[in-house]
């Protein structure tokens, strides 16, 4: 069975660009979650949806994060303008259940790198 | 604010020996509380998980021991091997699962030959 899919898996831009993050959650899954993995803050939770309604977005650092889940099987994360501090990487999860239940299975990340 | 504390950042163990990470919360509203394991340029693993109406859980030769009362819970890896070298977090989620995970800041976790 395929996991969760992210594309790209590494992206380097520079500081003003436009980036979108693409994550493809494991067919069935109601619950997919965005994390951001850096050394200075370990992993964080971003924003989860549950039935592609955003839930919690509580974690989205600034306005400058959007996310958004146009389907069960879609969803993405964009950074406009993108900082140099926005450089980390980036983590899609989904989950069958909610996680008490069920693991949440995460994709291999993108590795964001803003110059 | 750090609701998960992880320790120690880092450690190294023999081959065979026991690897101990400790870690501590301060919500306690949180009421599930898992163990990823991560390789590099991999995504975390669910390892274990355990509820705080038990007080240990074991599979093979990962263990999990939770003090309530405490608001300590830790992983300990029995016999351990090369292969467990990665980096391991401790997480902790409230609502019955129903919201995101809080993640410890990860121990590098390194299995000497």
């Amino acid at each position: 069975d395929a996991g969760v899919i992210q594309s790209p898996r590494h992206e380097v831009t520079e500081m003003g660009q436009e980036v979108t993050l693409r994550c493809k959650p494991i067919s069935g899954h109601d619950y997919l979650f965005w994390y951001r993995q850096t050394m200075m803050r370990g992993l964080e939770l971003l924003i989860y949806f549950n039935n592609n309604v955003p839930i919690d977005d509580s974690g989205m650092p600034e306005d400058r994060f959007s996310a958004k889940m146009p389907n069960a099987s879609f969803s993405t994360l964009k950074i406009q303008p993108s900082e140099p501090r926005d450089s980390a990487v980036y983590f899609c999860a989904s989950s069958l259940l909610p996680s008490g239940s069920q693991p949440q299975h995460f994709g291999d990340g993108t590795r964001l790198s803003i110059l | 604010q750090q609701q998960v504390k992880q320790s120690p950042q880092s450690l190294i163990v023999q081959k065979g020996g026991i690897s101990i990470i400790n870690c501590a919360y301060e919500n306690t509203a949180f009421d599930y509380f898992p163990w990823y394991q991560q390789f590099p340029g991999k995504g975390p693993a669910l390892l274990i998980a355990i509820r705080p109406d038990v007080s240990e859980k074991k599979e093979g030769r990962f263990t999990i021991s939770f003090n309530k009362s405490a608001k300590q819970f830790s992983l300990h890896i029995m016999d351990s091997q090369p292969g467990d070298s990665a980096t391991y977090f401790c997480a902790a989620q409230r609502g019955g699962g129903a919201d995101g995970l809080t993640f410890g800041k990860g121990t590098h976790l390194i299995i000497q030959p």
